[in-house]
């Protein structure tokens, strides 16, 4: 069984702070690294990819990759209140197959 | 630039009744897939499709079935409905090059079964 893992939260940090989201995964063979952001009742929102290791850098957001950890995660800088939601960690396993983790749920404080 | 759409947005039906979820994606993607969302597991995918004609199943195809003559086009089956379908489901769709796996999705159906 393939799994990607996440801590369910809510993890809730005051606005202007940072935020840092964990993820781990099982398939030491997996090659791309997602993470989506799902506000309440909406669709999962792409908003970064990452496919090598170390960091990448969009805005405020960072992804970082471990692959000898089997670990990725995602910084949030200068929280805002918007950024609230649940963020979905996908890893692609083979092909197009992606797992999907159950997700954190994210709530920024003002 | 519609991007990718679904209908309906919500629907209600009974137990044993056919229900069609339709998907439509305006990107030329070659890629479709359809998920479920549900409390406790997350996102699940149910079927997948590389190209027009080529479909294949993903970890819980059970009760669906797909089809999919068009490249744009992506419709999700219940061919008789069970209460344990009722569930959010996500069309999404991408494209390979060079390596990119990228999902975009839908704004989503919500299925109820009564």
């Amino acid at each position: 069984q393939k799994e990607v893992e996440q801590n369910s939260g809510p993890l809730s940090v005051p606005e202007g702070a940072i935020a840092s989201l964990n993820c781990t995964y099982s398939d030491r063979g997996s090659q791309s690294f997602f993470w989506y952001r799902q506000y309440s009742g909406k669709s999962p929102e792409l908003i970064m990819s990452i496919y090598s290791n170390g960091d990448k850098e969009d805005g405020r957001f960072t992804a970082q990759l471990n692959k000898a950890s089997q670990y990725v995660s995602l910084l949030i800088r200068d929280s805002q209140p918007s950024d609230s939601a649940t963020y979905l960690c996908a890893v692609n396993i083979y092909g197009q197959n992606f797992v999907f983790g159950p997700g954190t749920r994210l709530s920024v404080l003002p | 630039d519609a991007g990718i759409t679904q209908s309906p947005r919500y629907k209600i039906t009974e137990t044993g009744r056919q229900v069609t979820l339709m998907c439509h994606q305006t990107w030329s993607h070659s890629y479709m897939f359809w998920y479920r969302q549900d409390l406790g597991h997350g996102l699940r995918l149910i079927y997948y499709s590389a190209a027009a004609d080529i479909t294949d199943k993903g970890e819980v195809p059970d009760g669906y079935v797909v089809s999919r003559s068009k490249t744009e086009n992506f419709p999700l089956t219940l061919e008789s409905a069970t209460r344990s379908q009722t569930s959010v489901y996500f069309c999404a769709s991408s494209e390979t090059g060079g390596g990119i796996y990228e999902q975009y999705f839908g704004p989503g159906t919500r299925l109820t079964v009564t």
